[in-house]
Formats: structure tokens, C-alpha cells, sequence
């Protein structure tokens, strides 16, 4: 498996355009995750699906963010109108349920920046 | 909730010895312990975990070890190496359908 593909990798936007970032998980995974990245906040956690529903979306800061799971390969996060500061580095990570913790495994992460 | 703190936020420590990073959790319910490097541009990758069933876990220079009274768990990285300069995180987990709650990271550095 190639893992979790993420793209893009960087986003450039203005201010007020819209974005969506997208994630491919690794095949037969249960989980996604999506996570935001800054030097000041740290790894905070957006949102989580299990087995393509939202399960905790209470990490998503506005409205104007919004994630979708339309099937078990495939997600989205929006960002719509953007502002500087969600400028960040967005990471998807998915893993498989178990009995117990199993490895969550990430992608590489885009890069976005709203001027 | 539960709550994890990491310290340092920064460690410096030359080629060849050590380094520890400490955490420190909240929830005495968590039972899942995961230590994830993170290098630069790239995501967060587990090197090494730790169940409440286990006091201790090695893989070559890398152990972890887990005090459940006092509720901290630690990183111990042995004879350091350039390649192990990157960004640390813990974070806890009370089981599998639960998430993880992620420490500060601590950025270490391997001087030459």
C-alpha cells in the first residue's frame, strides 16, 4: 500500500477563496482522521469518522470548515471563505479498529497559506 | 477530559548520549501509550508504544517506560544519532475506539 496520499501537498489562496484538501486512507482502514498542525497550537484534532460516519467533529474551529467521508477511500475537508488564519499544515491519518489501539498512520500533510 | 503534558518543549543533547522525554497524563482510565517522531515535512510516525499492562518496552535505543501510579510515561532515546533530530509527541488513549490526546511535542536536537 502506497499509505495515505494527501493532496495537495501545498495550497497558496487569497483570503475568502474557497479550499479543499483530500485524502486518500490506506485500504481496509476504519478510522480517518483529520488534523491541523501550527507552531502555537500544536496537533489538534478536527474531526474523526469510523467507517466513513463522523464520529467527533467538536475540534473543527468555525463553520466555515466542513469534512465529508462519501465512501471508504475518499475524504475531504473544505475551508470556505478562507483567512490567514488557518494558514497550517492540514494532516489526514487513518487506522484500522481493533480490541486494542492499533498504529494511526499519517500522510504527508499540505501545506496551506491564505495571504 | 484527559490531558497530556510533555516536557521539554526543546532538548539539546550531544552525539552519543542520551536523551528523555517526560509525559505526563491526567486520566487514570488511559491504558494506551504511543510515542510518534515527526522529521522535517513530513507526518508523524510511531516508533514505539506502550499498554498499562507493561512497565517497560525496548526496541533497540529506543524504551519507553510507564508508571501508572504516579500517571507519567517516558521516552529514552540511548547512544543518539544525527538521524534521531526531529520533533517527538506522546499522547494517551483510554482504548481503540477512543482517540488519542497528543502531548506538545518536544523538538530534539543532536548536536554533532
Amino acid at each position: 500500500d502506497a499509505g495515505v496520499i494527501q493532496s495537495p501537498r501545498h495550497e497558496v489562496t487569497e483570503m475568502g477563496q474557497e479550499v479543499t484538501l483530500r485524502c486518500k486512507p490506506i485500504s481496509g482502514h476504519d478510522y480517518l482522521f483529520w488534523y491541523r498542525q501550527t507552531m502555537m497550537r500544536g496537533l489538534e484534532l478536527l474531526i474523526y469518522f469510523n467507517n466513513n460516519v463522523p464520529i467527533d467533529d467538536s475540534g473543527m474551529p468555525e463553520d466555515r470548515f466542513s469534512a465529508k467521508m462519501p465512501n471508504a477511500s475518499f475524504s475531504t475537508l473544505k475551508i470556505q471563505p478562507s483567512e490567514p488564519r488557518d494558514s497550517a499544515v492540514y494532516f489526514c491519518a487513518s487506522r484500522k479498529q481493533g480490541p486494542v489501539n492499533t498504529e494511526a498512520f499519517f500522510g504527508q500533510g499540505t501545506r496551506l497559506t491564505v495571504v | 477530559g484527559e490531558n497530556v503534558e510533555q516536557h521539554p518543549s526543546t532538548l539539546s543533547v550531544q552525539e552519543g548520549d542520551s536523551a528523555v522525554i517526560k509525559c505526563t497524563y491526567s486520566d487514570s482510565a488511559s491504558n494506551y501509550f504511543p510515542w510518534y517522531k515527526q522529521e522535517l515535512g513530513k507526518g508523524p510516525q510511531l516508533i514505539i508504544d506502550i499498554r498499562s499492562n507493561v512497565g517497560e518496552k525496548k526496541d533497540q535505543r529506543i524504551a519507553v517506560t510507564l508508571n501508572k501510579t504516579a500517571k507519567h510515561f517516558s521516552l529514552h532515546i540511548t547512544e543518539t544519532q544525527p538521524e534521531d533530530s526531529a520533533v517527538y509527541f506522546c499522547a494517551a488513549s483510554k482504548g481503540s475506539n477512543y482517540q488519542l490526546i497528543w502531548g506538545a511535542g518536544t523538538k530534539l536536537i543532536i548536536k554533532p
